[in-house]
């Protein structure tokens, strides 16, 4: 099946600082990605519709300014988060759409931040 | 806005015994899928479901999609140690959104 990797698998930052974490798809082409938020013991929120060449799509209540994401190239989007503050911390996951063509997901491993 | 709900929240079942966890929409849904998170990983792909009254099956898991495709369900008979995680219902086309999420503690 497809591959997608995220690095750096967890970080630390201090308050005030910005991270970005990195979302590949390894063996396949992605023209969408997705950026999901989960904090512990909670759901998968979405965040965020990555979309290769354009902006991406925010879902209410993400801050554009704050979550900076780019699609550069057909494998690879980045999430900034720009200004973190300790509300930030949380487990960051990328997605990428089966190639296939069906509704099937690949998740990457995530990113846990930790804002200090 | 669309909700996807499920039920129940946690689940802690003996080894061997059956575990059900149900995925309710308020509206209907085009497509379900079902993923399982182990403790500390992400979401991996389990089944997709596309058709009214559909029901699959993989070796001890089953699989069902409601008749008004507003709901879904995942049964596992005789559960082993190896299953405990967090089970999500998921759908969408162009976007997703998750359900609430089962979690599941095995005891053996």
């Amino acid at each position: 099946g497809a591959v997608v990797s995220q690095h750096p698998s967890w970080v630390i930052c201090k308050s005030g600082t910005s991270v970005k974490i990195e979302c590949r798809s390894l063996d396949f082409q992605a023209t969408t990605m997705f950026w999901y938020r989960q904090f512990p013991k909670q759901s998968l929120m979405l965040m965020a519709t990555s979309n290769e060449g354009s902006k991406a799509t925010y879902e209410q209540g993400v801050e554009k300014d704050k979550f900076l994401i780019n699609h550069a190239s057909l494998t690879l989007s980045t999430l900034t988060v720009t200004s973190a503050h300790p509300e930030d911390s949380s487990f960051y996951i990328c997605s990428a759409r089966d190639p296939d063509g069906s509704f099937q997901q690949y998740f990457g491993p995530g990113t846990r931040l930790t804002v200090t | 806005g669309q909700q996807v709900m499920q039920i129940p929240q946690y689940q802690h079942v003996q080894e061997g015994e059956d575990f059900t966890t149900y995925c309710n929409s308020s509206t209907t849904l085009s497509n379900i899928q079902w993923y399982k998170q182990r403790p500390g990983g992400h979401p991996v792909f389990l089944i997709q479901l596309v058709k009214s009254g559909e029901v699959k099956k993989q070796k001890r898991l089953t699989f069902q999609f409601g008749e008004a495709k507003k709901n879904s369900s995942l049964h596992i008979t005789a559960t082993q140690t190896t299953e405990v995680g967090t089970y999500f219902c998921a759908s969408g086309t162009y976007k997703y959104i998750f359900g609430t999420g089962t979690r599941l503690k095995v005891l053996a």
